[in-house]
């Protein structure tokens, strides 16, 4: 969507890999969210940001990491990707009046 | 904690025929609503808001939900489906976190389908 981007917009990777899925969003909004999507439950938080260098765990945190250093990116991290990681992951900021604005999501298999 | 539950997975019309989707809400607090739409393949667009004002919210093509706060319900309606609303539609509650800020908490999605 407009303002957000997400990338890569597809990744295969193997078991065991260091995977970095990145947002970038030209909005200057504050707060920054990372969902994973299965089928059957919707979108789950990862973790969310609410400024640069500050982070804080969601629902399905294990196996996951992010770092905001600057307030256009938002970074999610797969320290040792494994098949249960394979979903697709989309990127959130919060717009406001206008609510939340989503990437267009990055589909990752683990294989 | 809030949390959504949408009481159907999937849902069948024929086209030209009312909408009607399910949600239900748990908030220990004036909440606010949302329901988004997922074509497939593509990223989530919000169809419509409710945060407090008028009960009865009207969104982008010709949907509307009405918040009934005695049943703790928020359903999503459109009086006549039209092909190209197949798709995923999720019910969201926002969760205030700690500091302040919102997160959305998902509903599992109901898929609807329409035919011809």
């Amino acid at each position: 969507d407009a303002g957000i981007t997400q990338s890569p917009r597809h990744k295969v990777t193997e078991t065991g890999t260091p995977v970095t899925l990145r947002c970038h969003q030209t909005e200057n909004h504050r707060y920054m969210y990372w969902y994973r999507q299965d089928p059957g439950h919707g979108l789950r938080l990862i973790h969310y940001s609410y400024g640069v260098k500050d982070t804080d765990k969601g629902e399905v945190s294990d196996g996951y990491s992010v770092s905001r250093s600057k307030t256009e990116d938002f970074l999610l991290t797969l320290e040792s990707a494994t098949s249960s990681q394979t979903s697709v992951y989309f990127c959130a900021m919060d717009s406001g009046t206008s609510g939340y604005t989503f990437g267009s999501g990055t589909r990752l298999t683990v294989v | 904690a809030q949390s959504v539950t949408q009481l159907d997975s999937h849902v069948s019309v024929s086209e030209g025929t009312p909408v009607l989707l399910r949600c239900n809400y748990s908030s220990s607090y004036s909440p606010s609503l949302f329901w988004y739409v997922q074509h497939p393949n593509k990223g989530l667009q919000l169809l419509l808001k409710y945060t407090s004002a008028a009960t009865l919210v009207k969104g982008i093509n010709g949907f509307e939900a009405e918040f009934k706060k005695s049943e703790t319900s928020f359903h999503l309606t459109k009086p006549s489906a039209h092909m190209s609303d197949a798709a995923e539609y999720f019910c969201v509650v926002s969760d205030r976190g700690s500091g302040g800020y919102n997160k959305l908490i998902f509903g599992a999605g109901t898929r609807l389908a329409v035919h011809p």
